[in-house]
């Protein structure tokens, strides 16, 4: 497989449940980053963790990263109807391109 | 808030006809991007961007495709002999920072590519 694959591919859940969306990496990391599609947009930046960096919070947001390994997680708490988007994780290791996983997509019911 | 804006939205065209994508990053960025994401696939990296220059560049990125700032604002792609493989969404990003300053990207909403 190739950099940076997320799973699961597709994650149904009930408002107000917790999302966790985990992605896996083959080479080494300066930073991972979680982007946020919502259908036919562009990718929205949610999070960025660096190597040196093992757990980052932001609002409903929490990444974990474990370079040991090659993985993090994205959990969204009390997920809303609007969370409902396609989630990626993107690497970078070398220069300045993002590699991006496969994407979750994730469908949050009312 | 600052964003990254792509014209045009949706392009259709001829196979073998030559297509620019047009892009304006945010004014105080540095590093300019274009990826593109057949539908339902993954995002592709084509190539990267600084102080007028190529610094990087993907497989995908072969000598169909070429990249330029003609101005102070606008970062373009052209694809100079479309393919019906070239058929996606190209999109357009820009970071304040390279990689040593972790390189956050803002993306554009993308231009949709339909070759036939």
């Amino acid at each position: 497989s190739q950099q940076g694959e997320e799973d699961p591919q597709a994650l149904s859940i009930q408002e107000g449940e917790n999302a966790t969306m985990n992605c896996s990496y083959k080479t080494s990391i300066n930073n991972l980053q979680w982007y946020r599609q919502n259908s036919g947009r562009g990718l929205v930046h949610l999070i960025l963790i660096r190597s040196n960096e093992r757990e980052k919070h932001s609002g409903r947001l929490r990444v974990t990263l474990d370079t040991s390994k090659k993985s993090s997680s994205l959990l969204i708490t009390a997920s809303r109807a609007a969370d409902t988007a396609s989630y990626f994780c993107a690497t970078n290791n070398a220069g300045n391109m993002l590699t991006f996983g496969g994407g979750t997509r994730l469908m949050v019911k009312p | 808030e600052p964003e990254v804006t792509q014209t045009p939205s949706h392009q259709v065209t001829q196979m073998g006809q030559e297509v620019i994508l047009r892009c304006v990053p945010i004014s105080n960025h540095l590093y300019f991007y274009w990826y593109r994401q057949i539908l339902g696939q993954k995002v592709e990296f084509l190539v990267s961007f600084y102080n007028n220059e190529i610094s990087e560049k993907s497989e995908i990125f072969d000598d169909q495709f070429s990249v330029e700032r003609p101005d102070g604002s606008n970062f373009t792609l052209k694809i100079r002999s479309t393919k019906l493989e070239d058929s996606a969404m190209y999109f357009c990003a820009s970071s304040e920072r390279g990689r040593a300053g972790a390189n956050v990207l803002t993306f554009g909403a993308g231009s949709r590519l339909t070759v036939l």
